[in-house]
């Protein structure tokens, strides 16, 4: 058990449609990475934040969207979904600076858009 | 850009051989980390190397970091079934930024 959460687990939805996912932070690291993962593929960085503020960002479309709350727990919005768009939803965290750039990974978020 | 080229993509082997994974950049990382991952799983870390030329060994495996800390390898002794799986490299630079390489595919036949 790595300490990082994310919700749901799977979700299946529809083109259009607009979902958001759900990473808690191992406890006492200040920063939340996600990274998109589609089938037999590596990871691909989307967007990273520390403290609540956006620190760096990837191949991230216009379409989604990310922001850290006050209590560390993050979110990433997927809107206008379309089938693409169907990949394994990763958040990391690692803890803040000096970092080693050792990176805590969840179990991930399944999104099947039909 | 910075880049991180893993080799083999593939690697399918008989239960009981060694095998060696490459990871190779252009760029100097202040430190390189392992992940293995599993099917429908996040990636786990296995090491962190940080100094050129660092051996670590986590019993059947071996890392080591090249001595400029652009490139490292991962050798796996007398490999089993239960070491199946997506072996991905992570070079990180300061600041936050680290790269992943493609990843590994490694497949053990019992």
């Amino acid at each position: 058990d790595s300490g990082v959460t994310q919700t749901p687990k799977h979700l299946i939805t529809a083109t259009g449609q607009r979902v958001t996912l759900r990473c808690s932070p191992r406890s006492g690291d200040l920063s939340v990475y996600w990274y998109q993962q589609s089938l037999d593929q590596g990871l691909q960085f989307l967007i990273q934040y520390y403290n609540g503020e956006e620190r760096a960002k990837g191949n991230i479309l216009e379409r989604f969207s990310a922001q850290q709350f006050p209590d560390l727990h993050s979110e990433l919005n997927l809107s206008s979904l379309e089938l693409g768009d169907s990949a394994l939803y990763f958040c990391a965290s690692s803890e803040g600076a000096p970092n080693t750039g050792e990176l805590f990974f969840g179990e991930g978020s399944r999104l099947t858009v039909l | 850009t910075q880049l991180l080229e893993q080799s083999p993509q593939f690697l399918s082997i008989q239960e009981g051989e060694n095998l060696t994974v490459y990871c190779n950049s252009s760029s100097v990382f202040s430190s390189l980390q392992w992940y293995r991952q599993e099917p429908g799983e996040g990636p786990v870390l296995l090491v962190t190397v940080v100094t050129g030329g660092e051996v670590k060994k986590l019993k059947r495996l071996t890392f080591q970091f090249g001595d400029a800390r652009k490139d490292s390898s991962l050798h796996i002794t007398a490999a089993q079934p239960g070491d199946t799986g997506l072996y991905l490299c992570a070079g990180y630079s300061g600041g936050f930024k680290t790269i992943f390489g493609a990843g590994t595919r490694l497949f053990v036949k019992a």
